[in-house]
This record gives C-alpha cells, structure tokens and sequence, in this order.
C-alpha cells in the first residue's frame, strides 16, 4: 500500500517564478492537507480539501497561493510569483474517506528553495 | 483556536535511557493527540496517538499519557536506541468545524552511542 507521493522533492525556483507541488494521497484517501515547515520550525496548516472541494483554505496566503484537487489526479499546490520568503519544505497528508479525519499520513514533502 | 506548547526544544539522552516530551494544549474540547517523528529531510512519521477516553496508550517502547484536566500530554521513549535521534512533534486538533492540526515546535531528541 503506497505511502503518500509528492512531486518534486526538491524544486528550485526564481523569484518571479511559478511553483507547482503536487501530491497524490494514499490509496483510499479523499481528504488531503497542506502543511508548510519553514526551518526549525513546526508544521503550519494551510488548506484542506476533498476531492473538487475547498474545505478550509483559512492557512493560506491571501495572494499568490491557490490549491486544488480534481475529480482526477493529484491535488497541486500553485505558488505565483514566488518570493525568497517561499522557501520551505511543504507536505502533504491525507486521511481516510469515512474515517477519523484528524489520523493525518504526511508525505516526504517538496522542498522549495527560491533563489 | 488551539495553541500547543512543546518542551524541551532539544534533549540528549545516552542510549538505554528514557526520553520524555511534554506538549499542553488551550482547547478543552481537543479529544485527539498525535505524535510524529520527523527524520531529516523526510516526512513526519505517525508514530502513536492517543484519544481522550483513555489515559495511557503504549506501543512497545513508546508510550503516550494524556491528563485531560491539566491539558498536558507526554511522549515516554523507554530503552531509547541511536535510530531514534529525531524531531518529535507532538500536535492537537484546532476546532471550529476544520480538521486541520495544530503542532508543536518540535523536539530535537539526540541518543548517543
């Protein structure tokens, strides 16, 4: 039973540049969660979504930022724009559909570096 | 909302020794209490969780206590080996109709050989 994927794990971009992580949920999952950790730091919640939904996007920058998760394939996570502020590791988690909601399985993460 | 404080920051133990990690929360209606450990440059781990119609869970060498009144909860490493050098998050749900968790700020636990 595969873990939670993301893609890229490591993803350098510009400033002015777009970044685009995308994570696809375990098997069986329909909610999916991202988190940004920026260094020594813990994980910070930024939007949570169900297959076509936005459930709780209340993390989320109000600019530059947006999420989703289509009827098919994986859910992105779409920064515009970036700035060096950007830089951090971002993570993905998934819980089960019908299940306890708060059992969280995180990703291995996409580390973004803005240069 | 809910607000996790996590201590200690770092700690060092020689191995065979126990570690403990201590979180508090703010929200009484908090009901689930997770614990992940982050390896570097990896994912954090679930790797026990507790929920509040119990007060003690153990998994052989770790243990999580909650004490609901005081809105504390702790994570017991017994025996504690080299390839548990970690961070060790502890975290609570934030309520509100979201199902979003709130984290601590981690522990950096170092075992030496």
């Amino acid at each position: 039973n595969a873990g939670v994927m993301q893609n890229p794990r490591h993803l350098v971009r510009r400033r002015g540049q777009e970044a685009r992580l995308r994570c696809s949920p375990m098997k069986g999952h329909s909610h999916v969660y991202w988190y940004r950790q920026l260094p020594e730091e813990g994980l910070k919640f930024m939007v949570y979504l169900q297959k076509e939904n936005i459930i709780d996007e209340s993390g989320m920058p109000k600019e530059r930022f947006s999420a989703e998760f289509p009827k098919e394939g994986p859910s992105i996570l779409r920064i515009q724009q970036v700035v060096r502020g950007d830089s951090a590791a971002y993570f993905c988690a998934s819980s089960p559909q019908g299940g306890f909601r708060y059992e969280q399985y995180f990703g291995p993460g996409t580390r973004l570096t803005v240069t | 909302g809910e607000n996790v404080e996590q201590h200690p920051s770092t700690l060092s133990v020689q191995e065979g020794d126990s570690a403990v990690i201590k979180c508090t929360y703010s929200d009484s209606a908090s009901n689930y209490f997770p614990w992940y450990k982050q390896e570097l440059g990896k994912g954090p781990q679930l790797i026990i969780d507790i929920r509040s119609n119990v007060g003690e869970k153990k998994d052989q060498r770790i243990a999580v206590t909650l004490n609901k009144t005081a809105k504390h909860f702790s994570l017991h490493i017994t025996e504690t080996q080299p390839e548990d050098s970690a961070v060790y998050f502890c975290a609570a749900p934030s309520q509100g109709g979201s199902e979003k968790l709130v984290f601590g700020k981690g522990t950096k636990l170092t075992v030496n050989p």
